[in-house]
Parts: C-alpha cells; structure tokens; sequence
C-alpha cells in the first residue's frame, strides 16, 4: 500500500530526445507527488511537484504528468541534454503519514551526447 | 538561508570506532530525516524526527545507531562500533511541517 514503483532502472537517451520515467502507487490519499535529481556525490535536490487536482505540470524541459485513475505519474525530460545525466527519484506523500515521503527506487538517466 | 548543512562531508572511522554525523535542518524547518545511501543504489530511510521526539524509526538498524534530535543544536546520527558494511553516503533532510524536503550534501562515512 505505501509502496512506490518507479521504472525504469536505468534509461539511455540521446541528446535532444525526449526521456520518460514513470512511478506508480498504490495508496489513494497521496496528494503530492515530487520528483528528485541526484547527481554523484551530491545529495538529492527537488526538481518539480505535482498535487493531484491537475494533471500537469510543466516547468521549463521537466513536465509530470499525472493520472489519478490509473495511479501513475511521470516524468518528461523534453530535448534531452549531457547535463541532465544524473539519477531521478519520484515520492508520495499524505497527511496520514505527516507528509512523510514514500520513495521510488530511482532511475539512472545517461544523455548520450 | 543556508540550506542544510551536514558536516563532515567526509568521515573516517576504524572498525569498533564510533562515528557521529550532525545535521542543521534549514531556518523554520522542524522535521528531520536520515537517509541512507549505498553506490548506485536508492534512499534507504533511517528515521524521521521533530525537536526532540523520534517519530518514525522504523528504518533504523536495532543495534548501535541512534538519533537525536535536540531542542538546542543539530540533529545526531550515532553510530557505535562500526563495521565495514556501515560504509554508506548519509543524507539529511529537513521540511517544514508541510511538504518540501531540502536534502543536504550527505556525510561520506568509510569504515577501514
């Protein structure tokens, strides 16, 4: 039930393509959904957030999108760059869990130049 | 605003030593939380702690590590005896009671 899935482990995209990671969940009182980048030797950073009363959310190349029927929400990364290699973390949250984040187990993202 | 600082950023321990790690959560954030991260690996969540109460300690190993969060001071992440396998990045992260956590840079522990 608080589980969060994320997929897929490791992803390889080519610059200026567009990469995709997905999470889905279980528990139907999350109401915020984050996304974190890592890079190495740094800690995680938040990227950008979504509640689930819209269905996206864009800020600059970085888009969630959120479907609430399906108990899924993703990550668009548009035209893709070198820099943007690094590792991604969706989470959940709810106010039954003091707003404690449920974590998924993270994606590696390559951007091949 | 300084963010939260973990320090050290690097640790050295020998095997049977003790090592503590320190946390400042950012200005007006009360919530803490230790991670903790292996090599290409996830976020392994430790424990969760408001000013001196643990909340959640459910990741926690039961044996030599503690936490701490005072109602003066940064928050302590202890670690009695280590052992090879403690060798691990640990983060903390703050929030305000609502939503929003700031990681900090994590602290490096090596155990030799």
């Amino acid at each position: 039930q608080q589980q969060v899935k994320q997929s897929p482990q490791s992803l390889i995209v080519q610059k200026g393509g567009i990469s995709i990671i997905n999470c889905a969940y279980e528990n139907t009182a999350f109401d915020y959904f984050p996304w974190y980048q890592q890079f190495p030797g740094k800690g995680p950073a938040l990227l950008i957030a979504i509640r689930p009363d819209v269905s996206e959310k864009k800020e600059g190349r970085f888009t969630i999108s959120f479907n609430k029927s399906a108990k899924q929400f993703s990550l668009h990364i548009m035209d893709s760059q070198p820099g943007d290699s690094a590792t991604y973390f969706c989470a959940a949250s709810d106010i039954s869990s003091n707003y404690q984040l449920i974590w998924g187990a993270g994606t590696k993202l390559i951007i091949k130049p | 605003n300084a963010g939260v600082m973990q320090n050290p950023r690097h640790l050295v321990r020998r095997r049977g030593q003790e090592a503590r790690l320190r946390c400042s959560p950012m200005k007006g954030h009360s919530h803490v939380y230790w991670y903790r991260q292996l090599p290409e690996e996830g976020l392994k969540f430790m424990v969760y702690l408001q000013k001196e109460n643990i909340i959640d300690e459910s990741g926690m190993p039961k044996e030599r590590f503690s936490a701490e969060f005072p109602k003066e001071g940064p928050s302590i992440l202890r670690i009695q005896q280590v052992v090879r396998g403690d060798s691990a990045a640990y983060f903390c992260a703050s929030s305000p009671p609502v939503n929003g956590y700031t990681f900090g840079s994590g602290t490096r522990l090596t155990v030799v």
